[in-house]
């Protein structure tokens, strides 16, 4: 079974909009830790955001903010005001540290940001 | 100097073939993973390790071995290289909170 379920292969949205990059996952585990990576056309991996099961409130950091919802087991990254630079794929992942460990990843969302 | 650094970034090499990829990290972590992207399929875990004597398949283990030489060490080995092997090949660390840091990547194909 999917752990972590990105349901957008791909994104088309008009710069300066607001973007909702969504995310589902799979656990019975009652602590576990979200991420959300961006990867644009150079290949790097950066690291966005990061969410605790724990956590009280959504996280934030600058432009980026995860809609977390726990009950739906949902994690969804918000990107505020798009830019042009926005354009890449990106990656939700999960982490279950009572379990084995390991640090799972989503098929990517391909975001495409028009001028 | 990057904190982790692949090597090789880019290799062609030929069904049946041994390689190599290699990943060495300056940023002290004990934990370290090796995962392969392919298009439309996202990253795929391979292997992971906590330290030197702990050393965990992941995913996608099969047709792969590693080996974790030092706790900045970590090689990924395909014994008898695929056509289906070729990929975009990723070592990452993590420190506490499970954040990854990535290598570039190491682009394998196999003709």
């Amino acid at each position: 079974a999917q752990k972590i379920t990105q349901t957008q292969p791909g994104m088309f949205v008009q710069e300066k909009e607001a973007v909702t990059l969504d995310c589902t996952y799979d656990t019975s585990d009652p602590s576990y830790g979200l991420f959300w990576y961006k990867q644009p056309s150079s290949g790097e991996m950066i690291f966005l955001i990061y969410q605790g099961s724990y956590d009280q409130q959504n996280a934030t950091e600058g432009r980026y903010s995860l809609n977390f919802q726990k009950a739906r087991k949902s994690a969804n990254l918000v990107i505020s005001a798009s830019q042009l630079g926005d354009s890449a794929m990106y990656f939700c992942a999960m982490r279950e540290p009572n379990r084995d460990d390991k640090i799972i990843f989503g098929k990517g969302t391909r975001l495409h940001i028009l001028p | 100097d990057a904190d982790v650094t692949q090597t090789p970034r880019n290799r062609i090499t030929k069904t049946g073939k041994r390689i190599m990829l290699e990943c060495s990290q300056t940023k002290g972590h004990d934990r370290m993973y090796w995962y392969r992207q392919d298009p439309g399929l996202g990253l795929r875990l391979i292997y992971y390790s906590f330290d030197v004597k702990d050393i965990n398949k992941g995913e996608i283990s099969d047709g792969y071995s590693v080996s974790r030489q030092a706790q900045a060490k970590f090689s990924l080995s395909l014994e008898s290289a695929i056509p289906n092997q070729t990929a975009l090949y990723f070592c990452a660390t993590s420190g506490g909170a499970g954040e990854l840091f990535f290598g570039e990547g190491s682009r394998l194909t196999v003709l």
